[in-house]
């Protein structure tokens, strides 16, 4: 069946650097590609999405590239703060399926000062 | 502050009792959905209804009924629940049509006793 994978259950990163969390998924038929971030006790917020006709989509100090070649998303947070921490989902849509996503199991950002 | 509302925030039920969870957005959107995120598993989607109509049941066991009066409002009843039941109920609502990203209340922590 489809699944949605990121490749690495926890990143810590030094506050400033850049952060870069991957995801690989299985189903060349999704058309449409969400990244949220989950802080504790806090429901999934949408960060940035990117649709299949698209291979790079920039938001405020956040990148999503998209490699459909290899099934590969990606989410590039500049200069991470403090309040990136969180645990960050990747999400895919299959193509005419609105709204029911399939998430991945989600990675951990720590972010150390 | 998110345009999605959960309420309550915390329930501790028993297994023989009877309770609702109560999801309200106000973003104007008319299609929602019940998630259940469990410790280490991927958001799991349990019900979806769009234009007020249940498009989707995933196969969830009938002790969880869901309920959609409106556009803007979402119940979940839950009766004689197990303690592997025991999760966070995440409601989302977002456009029907297109591709279009979820928006997630804060969910609703259960505890089966």
């Amino acid at each position: 069946g489809e699944s949605v994978g990121l490749h690495l259950p926890t990143l810590s990163v030094q506050e400033g650097d850049n952060s870069i969390i991957n995801c690989a998924y299985s189903n060349s038929a999704s058309d449409y590609f969400i990244w949220y971030k989950q802080e504790s006790g806090k429901g999934p917020q949408f960060i940035i999405d990117i649709r299949s006709n698209m291979d790079k989509r920039q938001g405020q100090r956040v990148t999503v590239l998209l490699n459909k070649t290899v099934k590969h998303l990606s989410l590039q947070i500049a200069a991470t703060q403090p309040g990136d921490s969180a645990v960050y989902f990747c999400a895919e849509n299959l193509l005419g399926n609105t709204g029911k996503l399939i998430f991945g199991q989600g990675t951990t950002l720590q972010v150390k000062p | 502050e998110t345009g999605v509302t959960q309420t309550p925030r915390h329930l501790v039920m028993g297994m023989t009792n009877k309770k609702s969870l109560k999801c309200e957005q106000h973003l104007g959107h008319n299609a929602m959905y019940w998630y259940k995120q469990s410790a280490k598993k991927p958001l799991e989607l349990m019900f979806v209804y769009s234009l007020e109509e249940r498009v989707e049941n995933n196969s969830v066991p009938s002790r969880f009924s869901p309920e959609c009066p409106n556009s803007s409002h979402l119940f979940l009843h839950l009766h004689t629940l197990q303690p592997e039941d025991s999760a966070l109920y995440l409601c989302a609502s977002s456009q029907a049509r297109g591709n279009s990203p979820l928006h997630f209340g804060n969910g609703t922590r259960l505890t089966v006793t």
